[in-house]
């Protein structure tokens, strides 16, 4: 399976501000996606990215608040915006291997805390 | 509403002492049961894919079975480095995401 990577592994932010986190695959995959993950919570998926197209937004997740791009087959950013404390959690970026039914691979993930 | 319950949130083991983790899901239609391992500050690392009821794979200590619904992660004769949360996800019918479990937390106690 490809190598996929995160930057940063963790931020402290101050509340009103934004983060950009990038997520970077070693090989071409058509579907990316963006989970958040808070402690004794279920992985939440927040938006799915495909390039070419605008992002698919879960229920709850809003594109003027967690804004994605995915400018090319290996590379997808997610920007949180204006942050509040309720923003701190762990931010994932996966990519699935071929059909829908093949599995997610994850990177190490982005811990971000807000003040 | 598709659903997937892991049991127990938490699981004490000695060194050698063989036990199961269990997943239930109810889910309108499977197309793929997944078993992932996280380590602390890790993402999710992928263990195994089930697609369909009577199936089992195997890795090393792990052995991951599948019925209508439910699936078990057996682990036998665990070692301190299995140690680590495991989380069941599923992956329904249609274009609807993968939902995931909360995970079990598992402490291998040499």
């Amino acid at each position: 399976s490809a190598v996929i990577s995160q930057k940063p592994s963790r931020d402290i932010c101050q509340r009103g501000t934004s983060l950009t986190i990038q997520c970077q695959v070693d090989s071409q995959v058509t579907m990316m996606f963006w989970y958040r993950q808070q402690p004794g919570q279920s992985l939440t998926l927040i938006a799915t990215a495909n390039q070419g197209s605008e992002a698919t937004y879960e229920s709850g997740f809003v594109i003027d608040k967690f804004p994605i791009s995915r400018p090319n087959l290996t590379f997808s950013t997610l920007t949180v915006s204006n942050m509040s404390p309720e923003d701190s959690s762990i931010y994932l970026c996966s990519y699935q291997e071929g059909a829908g039914n093949q599995p997610q691979h994850f990177g190490d993930g982005t811990r971000l805390s807000i003040l | 509403e598709d659903q997937v319950t892991q049991s127990p949130e938490a699981l004490r083991l000695q060194e050698g002492e063989s036990s199961s983790l269990n997943c239930s899901y109810t889910v309108s239609g499977l197309r793929g049961l997944f078993w992932y391992r996280q380590d602390p500050g890790k993402g999710p690392e992928f263990l195994f894919t089930l697609y369909s009821a009577g199936e089992e794979k195997e890795k090393e200590r792990l052995k991951a079975t599948l019925t209508k619904k439910e699936s078990f992660l057996h682990i036998t004769a665990p070692k301190p480095e299995d140690s680590a949360t495991y989380l069941c996800a599923v992956q329904p019918s249609g274009n609807t995401p993968l939902v995931f479990g909360k995970g079990t937390r598992l402490s291998v106690i040499a």
